[in-house]
């Protein structure tokens, strides 16, 4: 069983839709990652929050929108996807931002119609 | 030139034989190594790390470290088909809030 827990595991959604990813995890972490993976790619690291505020944010499209409500949760809020965003989305977490290794979820594959 | 290469693949190596992996980076600075696994369709597993040159190891895993050389390398002993996965090198300088990755490499083993 994974230490980082990400739901829903599966989302079909339209390109007009607004949906939400999210990500717990209970290890005490204070660092957590946003990364998108296509296939047979290495995971493409989106953001990184670090003691709950925005540390990197890797040119990300403002349809994306990440956010940390507390310690232990990290969302990603999505809008107006396209077709191209159809990817697994990877939540990981590590002690502290400068910390590795880092613990991954299971994933989100996403699918946009 | 990628800050991370790996040599491509896919391998494919016998049950029980010896496969090597190779890491290459670019930053001089950097001072973390991670060999992540994953499997098709599931999320990467970190199954080593190493900071220091030279050899650690873990079980079958062995990372060897050569800053000098700037390369970064993973042998698994006795390979089992359950090996097969793609394996992922990760390098971090001091102070970077991120890991670059390499492409991976995909290893089978055939029984």
């Amino acid at each position: 069983d994974t230490e980082v827990t990400q739901t829903p595991k599966h989302l079909v959604m339209g390109m007009t839709n607004k949906k939400s990813l999210k990500c717990e995890q209970h290890m005490g972490h204070r660092a957590m990652y946003w990364y998108k993976q296509k296939a047979k790619k290495p995971p493409e690291l989106m953001f990184v929050y670090s003691y709950e505020k925005l540390s990197i944010n890797e040119s990300v499209p403002s349809r994306f929108s990440p956010e940390c409500p507390n310690s232990s949760l990290l969302n990603l809020h999505l809008h107006a996807l396209q077709p191209e965003d159809s990817a697994l989305y990877l939540c990981a977490s590590s002690p502290r931002r400068d910390d590795q290794p880092q613990h991954f979820g299971d994933g989100t594959r996403l699918s946009i119609l | 030139q990628k800050e991370v290469e790996q040599n491509s693949g896919p391998l494919s190596v016998p049950e029980g034989a010896i496969a090597s992996l190779n890491c290459t980076y670019s930053d001089r600075g950097s001072q973390s190594f991670f060999w992540y696994r994953q499997y098709s369709g599931k999320s990467p597993e970190l199954i080593m790390s190493i900071y220091s040159n030279g050899d650690k190891e873990d079980g079958r895993f062995t990372a060897q470290l050569n800053k000098a050389s700037q390369y970064v390398s993973l042998l698994i002993r006795d390979s089992q088909p359950s090996d097969s996965a793609t394996y992922l090198c990760a390098v971090k300088a001091t102070n970077a809030g991120k890991s670059t990755f390499g492409d991976g490499t995909t290893l089978t083993v055939k029984p």
